[in-house]
């Protein structure tokens, strides 16, 4: 089966600095690739995502980049700031299969 | 859009007893759900996906005995954890599929301690 693994665990930036977590997958059948935020306590949040079908997507602040050939996608988010700290988490599905699984997650702490 | 619920938002109760979870979509009509549990500072773990008018299939590793799932309509879900012990303890997280064949989306959660 699938297995997403996430880098780092933890990522400490400055205000104002990029952010890069890291995410590869196992499964080249694998084609959607989300991206959730979850702050303490709360639920996890879509922030973005992309399709096998597409190598790059940005939204504002945020864009994510898929390698299929190396298995592997990245989330970059630029300017941070301190409400972007939470836990990043990256997900693999197939179409019609459903199910995502989850990478490990990557708590980001931006300071002022 | 694309709104879930989930109720109750916490949950204590003595070990022995059942305790069930609902799981809603409010603005659409989820024909999949997903029921995960979440530890401390932990990834998402699948327990099982929940379609509408069939049986629940469940991840390896979790009691279906344990872990009764209802989809009854497609708007909702259940989850019941049949006497409930200590380590059932922990933070349960529905999602529902919505329009896109894979687009998922979460409630708030529901925290459970078994005491």
């Amino acid at each position: 089966g699938e297995n997403v693994e996430q880098h780092p665990s933890t990522l400490s930036v400055q205000e104002g600095d990029s952010a890069v977590i890291k995410c590869t997958y196992s499964d080249s059948a694998s084609n959607y690739f989300p991206w959730y935020k979850q702050e303490l306590g709360k639920r996890p949040q879509l922030i973005i995502d992309i399709r096998s079908n597409v190598g790059e997507k940005k939204d504002q602040r945020i864009a994510v980049t898929l390698n299929k050939t190396a298995k592997h996608f990245s989330l970059h988010i630029t300017e941070t700031q301190p409400e972007d700290s939470a836990v990043y988490f990256c997900a693999a599905s197939q179409t019609g299969f459903q199910k995502l699984v989850f990478g490990t997650g990557t708590r980001l702490l931006v300071s002022p | 859009g694309a709104v879930v619920s989930q109720h109750p938002s916490r949950v204590i109760c003595k070990s022995g007893t059942s305790v069930k979870i609902e799981c809603r979509s409010l603005d659409f009509q989820a024909t999949t759900m997903f029921w995960y549990r979440q530890f401390p500072k932990k990834s998402l773990m699948l327990m099982a996906t929940s379609n509408e008018g069939s049986k629940a299939t469940y991840e390896q590793g979790v009691e279906k005995d344990k872990f009764l799932i209802n989809h009854a309509s497609l708007t909702l879900s259940t989850l019941t954890v049949t006497s409930a012990h200590p380590e059932d303890s922990s933070f349960y997280i529905c999602s529902a599929r919505s329009g896109a064949p894979e687009t998922q989306y979460f409630g708030p959660g529901t925290r459970l301690l078994v005491l």
